[in-house]
C-alpha cells in the first residue's frame, strides 16, 4: 500500500542552524502538508501547498518556514535559523483529492526535531 | 475556540471489551477524521465521516457523526492489547478552499490484556 515516507526519523541541530525535513508524497497525491506536534500537546497544521505553490498556513509558519517541491516527488520543509521551541515531531501529509476519497489525508511517520 | 475536543482524556479497559470515544467540535465541518497514534509514532488514518453521513463502518470501528451537537464518536468494538494508543478526531472547516485539518488533544486508550 503506498504510503508517505519521511527522512530523517530524528534529526539533532543547534539553535540557529538551519535544518531541511525531506518527505516523499504518495505519488498520485495532489496536495501536501507539514504538521507539527510538540511533545504532549495537539498535532497543530503548518502549511498546505498546491500547484506549487502554498495554499494556505498557519501563524506558526512565519518568514524562518518555508517549503519546496524541488523535484516530481520530494516535499521539504525548510527552517533557517532554528530555535529551541522548534522541537517537536514535523509531519508530512498528503491527500489526493479525488471523488472516491476527497480529503482524506495521509500521514508520515515523521521526524523528530530536537534543537539544543 | 477549540476544534475538535476529545473526551475521555484517558481510557483503560479489558482486552475484549468495547472502547467508545468522543469528540466535539464548533464550527461547521465538511469531513470528521479518526486517526491513530501509537506512542512517539506517526498518525495513521482510520476512517473519514462526512457531514452528510452519520455512521459509518471499518472493520470493528464505528464511527457516528451528529452535526446538530456537533460531535462525534468512535467505538472500538472487542478490543485488543494492540488497539493501545492515543485516537484524536480532526476537522476540516467548510466552505471548501481549505484542506487544512484542526486536531483535539486525543484520547488516550490502554487496553489491558
Amino acid at each position: 500500500e503506498p504510503e508517505v515516507t519521511q527522512t530523517p526519523s530524528h534529526q539533532v541541530t543547534q539553535m540557529g542552524q538551519e535544518v531541511i525535513l525531506r518527505c516523499v508524497p504518495i505519488s498520485n497525491h495532489l496536495y501536501f502538508y507539514w504538521y507539527r506536534q510538540i511533545l504532549g500537546q495537539k498535532v497543530e497544521f503548518l502549511v498546505s501547498f498546491y500547484n506549487n505553490e502554498i495554499s494556505e498556513k498557519s501563524e506558526i509558519f512565519d518568514d524562518q518556514f518555508s517549503v519546496e517541491r524541488p523535484d516530481g516527488s520530494n516535499f521539504t520543509l525548510k527552517i533557517r535559523s532554528t530555535k529551541l521551541e522548534d522541537s517537536a515531531m514535523y509531519f508530512c501529509a498528503s491527500s489526493a483529492p479525488t471523488l472516491v476519497s476527497p480529503d482524506e489525508q495521509y500521514f508520515g511517520p515523521g521526524t523528530r526535531l530536537t534543537v539544543t | 475556540s477549540q476544534q475538535g475536543e476529545e473526551d475521555p482524556q484517558a481510557l483503560s479497559i479489558q482486552e475484549g471489551e468495547n472502547a467508545t470515544m468522543n469528540c466535539s467540535y464548533k464550527t461547521s465541518i465538511n469531513n470528521l477524521q479518526w486517526y491513530r497514534q501509537n506512542s512517539g509514532r506517526g498518525l495513521v488514518h482510520l476512517i473519514l465521516i462526512r457531514s452528510n453521513e452519520r455512521e459509518k463502518h471499518s472493520g470493528r470501528l464505528r464511527v457516528t457523526l451528529d452535526t446538530s451537537k456537533k460531535s462525534s464518536s468512535l467505538l472500538i468494538t472487542a478490543s485488543r492489547a494492540a488497539d493501545t494508543a492515543s485516537y484524536f478526531c480532526a476537522t476540516d472547516a467548510w466552505g471548501g478552499g481549505s484542506e487544512k485539518l484542526v486536531f483535539g488533544k486525543g484520547t488516550k486508550l490502554t487496553v489491558n490484556p
